[in-house]
């Protein structure tokens, strides 16, 4: 069965810094998709980024961009020039391309923004 | 476009008691899914919706139980709340059936069993 893990349950990062968030994963498929989730206190779930396992290219959205070690099972989230709205839990979440796609979790991490 | 829509937003309940929580999207979505949040345990699936008309328990589905509506609407219910039910509780929709496919979520609802 495939697993998530978020190491860092909190990391903080100075206004207009760079910082980035750890995720690792477990699983044998080789062809796969992971997702980074912003939740604000809103609570409401907000998609950031994706990434194709079959992709060699990072992805990257704006500020947000990944670092994925398809080897080293290791997909990281880097915020670069961060900003107060940035302050959220992140979630990292695996999906298989088969079956019925069920997104597999971590546990998040709590970034807080310093002004 | 209001996406995914959950009411009620918050709600108590005293042991015993049951409840539905309803889940609506309008984004023609064939895929639905209910998700619990407890703290420090991410979000674990409890059931979800391939398509209208099936349903399949997910990681924690005992004491649940769920109603795919028609396509638009799928409905969680708790028969008879426990204090082990206090949560918040997302509902979410994707497209389905494409290796694509993203979820996108409504804003949740806290519940509180005493």
């Amino acid at each position: 069965a495939q697993t998530v893990t978020q190491s860092q349950p909190e990391m903080s990062v100075q206004e207009a810094e760079t910082v980035t968030l750890s995720c690792t994963y477990d699983t044998s498929e080789s062809d796969y998709y992971l997702f980074w989730y912003k939740q604000p206190p809103s609570r409401q779930m907000i998609l950031v980024i994706r990434q194709e396992a079959y992709k060699q290219q990072n992805a990257t959205e704006n500020r947000f961009s990944v670092n994925f070690q398809k080897a080293a099972k290791s997909f990281s989230l880097k915020i670069s020039d961060s900003q107060l709205g940035d302050a959220a839990m992140y979630f990292c979440a695996y999906r298989s391309p088969r079956g019925t796609y069920k997104y597999i979790f971590g546990t998040g991490t709590r970034l807080k923004v310093l002004a | 476009n209001a996406g995914v829509t959950q009411t009620p937003k918050f709600q108590v309940l005293k042991t015993g008691q049951s409840m539905t929580l309803q889940c609506a999207q309008d984004m023609n979505h064939n895929s639905m899914y209910w998700y619990r949040q407890d703290p420090g345990m991410g979000l674990r699936l409890i059931y979800y919706s391939a398509s209208e008309g099936t349903t399949d328990k997910g990681e924690v589905p005992n004491g649940y139980n769920v109603s795919r509506l028609n396509k638009r609407e799928f409905s969680l219910r708790l028969e008879s709340a426990a204090p082990s039910q206090t949560s918040v509780y997302f509902c979410a929709s994707s497209e389905g059936g494409r290796s694509t496919d993203t979820q996108y979520f409504g804003p949740g609802t806290r519940l509180t069993v005493l």
